[in-house]
C-alpha cells in the first residue's frame, strides 16, 4: 500500500507568516492528493483537491502544488483562524476507488508562536 | 443545505458489536459514494472504508477488514458501519463523509460531526 508522510509534524508560526507543509507519497499518485483542515472538536474540512484545485469557499491564501510523490500546501499570510491541524490524503479515482486505501498523512499541527 | 448526522456510538465491551448510522439530508445519498473515517483520541485521521453509490463495491482498511462492514440503504438516505469483534484500538470518533467524484478528482467534501465509540471493559 502507498504510504503518505507529512512534514513537519508541527510548527509554530505568527499571524502573517507564510506556511509550507509537505506531503510525500511512497510511490507516484499523479495528482490524486487532497488537503484538509481540522480544528479541535470539529470535523475536517476540504481545502484543496487534485493537488492544486481550491475547494469552493476556501480563501485564496491557501494553495497546493505537486505531482507524483511530492506535494505542498502553502498558506500565504496566515490568519488567526488558520491555526489548526492539516492533513493530506491520497484519493483514489476510478478504477482504484474500491481497490486501494485512501490513506491520510499523519497531520501537521500549526500552532501560534 | 447538506447535512450528515452520525449516531449509534457509545461504550461497548471488547469483542462485542455496534452499528453506526449516518443520516443524510439536503442531498440524495444514492448519487454518491460514501466513506467512514475515524480518529482515535489525540491522534490523526484514519480512513476506514468506502462504498459505491449503489452498494455494489466496497473497500476496507486492513485494520478493520473482516470485522467491519459498510452498507447503505438508499431508500432511507442512510449509511451504516457494522462493527464486530471490537478492540480497544477501535476507540475513536467515527465520521461519515461524502466522496465527491464530480470534482476534477475525488475528494471528501462533506463530513458529519462524528460519533464517539469507546471500547472498554
Amino acid at each position: 500500500d502507498i504510504q503518505m508522510t507529512q512534514s513537519p509534524s508541527s510548527l509554530s508560526v505568527s499571524v502573517g507568516d507564510r506556511v509550507t507543509i509537505t506531503c510525500r507519497a511512497s510511490q507516484s499518485i499523479s495528482t490524486y492528493l487532497n488537503w484538509y483542515q481540522q480544528k479541535p472538536g470539529k470535523a475536517p474540512k476540504l481545502l484543496i483537491y487534485a493537488a492544486s484545485s481550491l475547494q469552493s469557499g476556501v480563501p485564496s491564501r491557501f494553495s497546493g502544488s505537486g505531482f507524483g510523490t511530492d506535494f505542498t500546501l502553502t498558506i500565504t499570510g496566515l490568519q488567526p483562524e488558520d491555526f489548526a491541524t492539516y492533513y493530506c490524503q491520497r484519493s483514489s479515482g476510478s478504477p482504484h476507488t474500491y481497490s486501494s486505501p485512501h490513506t491520510f498523512g499523519q497531520g501537521t499541527n500549526v500552532e501560534i508562536k | 443545505q447538506v447535512q450528515l448526522v452520525e449516531s449509534g456510538g457509545g461504550v461497548v465491551q471488547p469483542g462485542r458489536s455496534l452499528r453506526l448510522s449516518c443520516a443524510a439530508s439536503g442531498i440524495t445519498l444514492s448519487n454518491y459514494a460514501m466513506n467512514w473515517v475515524r480518529q482515535a483520541p489525540g491522534k490523526g485521521l484514519e480512513w476506514v472504508a468506502v462504498i459505491s453509490y449503489d452498494g455494489s463495491n466496497k473497500y476496507y482498511a486492513d485494520s478493520v477488514k473482516g470485522r467491519f462492514t459498510i452498507s447503505r440503504d438508499n431508500s432511507k438516505n442512510t449509511l451504516y458501519l457494522h462493527m464486530n469483534s471490537l478492540r480497544h484500538e477501535d476507540t475513536a470518533v467515527y465520521y461519515c463523509a461524502r466522496l465527491n467524484q464530480g470534482l476534477l478528482l475525488p475528494a471528501l467534501d462533506y463530513w458529519g460531526q462524528g460519533t464517539l465509540v469507546t471500547v472498554s471493559s
